[in-house]
């Protein structure tokens, strides 16, 4: 079945480092890929998202791009703040029916000034 | 804001007394969805209403039911709560389910305790 798989956690760095957030796929079809965002005590929030192979989403920062070959979507930023600590989800959205999102484990980020 | 509340926020209750949990939003949309997040865990999807229509997930038990009496509101209905039944259960909308409409909008999550 189709399922994301995101690096463990906990990611630590320093503020201004760059940060990757690795994710992977598998899927049957085309999904849309996302990465949602959890701050302590909060629901998710989407952050940025890519509908079809070679999109670039970018939001606050944040970049991932939707590699078919690679069934990647990594999630990138330059520059790092305290702000951006939080539990970071990729998922992915199936192709066809409802789209039912299903979820990668998370990876919480944890930056430090 | 348009938005979707839940409501409590934090909800204690007995192992087997039965619970529900509240969800309600101003955006309008067509579809609500209701996951459940456990400690360090991926939100999972338990069902989800289009419009009227109820669609249960195949792995959801049997002691999770839930209503949509209008548009605005959705509840989740735990007949039977067990010790494993502690989570987050979060509340998302939809304004459709496929296309470049499925952006999902989740609620803040209530965090259910099993005593």
């Amino acid at each position: 079945g189709n399922s994301v798989t995101q690096m463990e956690g906990p990611v630590t760095l320093s503020e201004e480092a760059f940060l990757t957030i690795n994710c992977t796929y598998t899927a049957t079809g085309y999904p849309s890929l996302f990465w949602y965002v959890q701050y302590p005590g909060e629901g998710l929030q989407l952050l940025l998202k890519a509908t079809k192979a070679d999109d670039k989403g970018s939001n606050k920062g944040f970049e991932a791009t939707y590699r078919k070959e690679t069934t990647s979507f990594h999630l990138e930023k330059g520059s790092v703040q305290v702000s951006d600590s939080a539990v970071y989800f990729c998922a992915l959205a199936e192709s066809g029916g409802y789209n039912k999102l299903i979820f990668g484990a998370g990876t919480r980020l944890a930056v430090h000034p | 804001d348009a938005m979707v509340i839940q409501n409590p926020r934090y909800q204690v209750t007995q192992f087997g007394k039965p619970v529900t949990l509240s969800c309600s939003q101003t955006l309008n949309h067509n579809v609500m969805y209701w996951y459940q997040q456990k400690s360090s865990q991926a939100p999972k999807l338990l069902f989800h209403y289009y419009d009227k229509d109820f669609n249960n997930e195949a792995d959801t038990p049997d002691n999770f039911q839930s209503r949509r009496p209008n548009t605005s509101f959705c509840f989740l209905d735990i007949r039977s709560p067990g010790l494993g039944d502690a989570a987050m259960y979060l509340c998302a909308t939809s304004r459709e389910r496929g296309g470049a409409l499925n952006e999902q909008f989740f609620g803040p999550g209530t965090r259910l305790t099993v005593l």
